[in-house]
């Protein structure tokens, strides 16, 4: 079956540094998503890309579509304690009937 | 309005109970989806509702029952739970199972399930 690759797994850093996070897949997507993953709450959807190449921005967060639909990265840029939680990337394929493929998740702690 | 609502926040039962989860979304979707997570897992897919209409069942035991009452409303009922059906779940929506794109999903706060 398709398999996402997510890295890193987890990440300790300083507030006010910069994150980045990819993931990469064996197989072509139309679409990829990044979500946020707070202890014992649902999913929150960050950013959504459609396109080959795309750039999207949403206040700290960055994260582009890779030109070969097969990868896509997530910056968070001067990362702030609330930052803390798991980021999950995750790519959706043409006639899926919106059945998404998850990467297994980036835990990121934050230093005050 | 990008809400999924669930209900209950948390529910233990024990194996020969019958109960049932609830979610419901005001945004006009007409997919809607069960997962089940585990701790430090990301979530599994149980079953896409497509218009009103079981769409994908992914091999999930029968113990769990999924139904849509109308386009807002999903079921989940429960019977017969074992342990291990312990976890997160989460239900979620998106505007258009038939779109290859702008079809992102929006999910619910989700379920905690103990099964005792």
């Amino acid at each position: 079956g398709q398999q996402l690759n997510q890295s890193p797994q987890s990440m300790f850093i300083q507030e006010g540094e910069d994150v980045s996070m990819n993931c990469t897949s064996s197989s072509i997507f139309n679409t990829w998503l990044w979500y946020k993953q707070d202890p014992g709450e649902g999913p929150v959807l960050l950013i959504a890309l459609y396109k080959a190449g795309e750039l999207t921005s949403n206040g700290r967060l960055t994260a582009q579509f890779g030109i070969t639909r097969k990868d896509s990265f997530l910056n968070i840029s001067a990362s702030i304690p609330s930052d803390v939680g798991i980021y999950f990337c995750a790519g959706q394929y043409g006639g899926s009937q919106g059945n998404l493929i998850f990467g297994k998740g980036t835990k990121l702690s934050v230093k005050p | 309005d990008t809400e999924v609502t669930q209900t209950p926040k948390h529910l233990v039962m024990g194996m020969t109970n019958k109960k049932s989860l609830k979610c419901e979304q005001h945004m006009g979707h007409r997919a809607m989806y069960w997962y089940k997570q585990k701790a430090k897992k990301p979530p599994e897919l149980m079953f896409v509702y497509s218009y009103e209409k079981l769409s994908i069942n992914e091999s999930v035991p029968s113990r769990f029952s999924p139904e849509c009452p109308n386009s807002s409303l999903l079921n989940l009922h429960l019977h017969a739970l074992q342990p291990e059906d312990s976890a997160l779940y989460l239900c979620a929506s998106s505007q258009d199972p038939l779109r290859d794109f702008y079809n992102e999903q929006f999910f619910g706060p989700g379920t905690r399930l103990t099964v005792l």
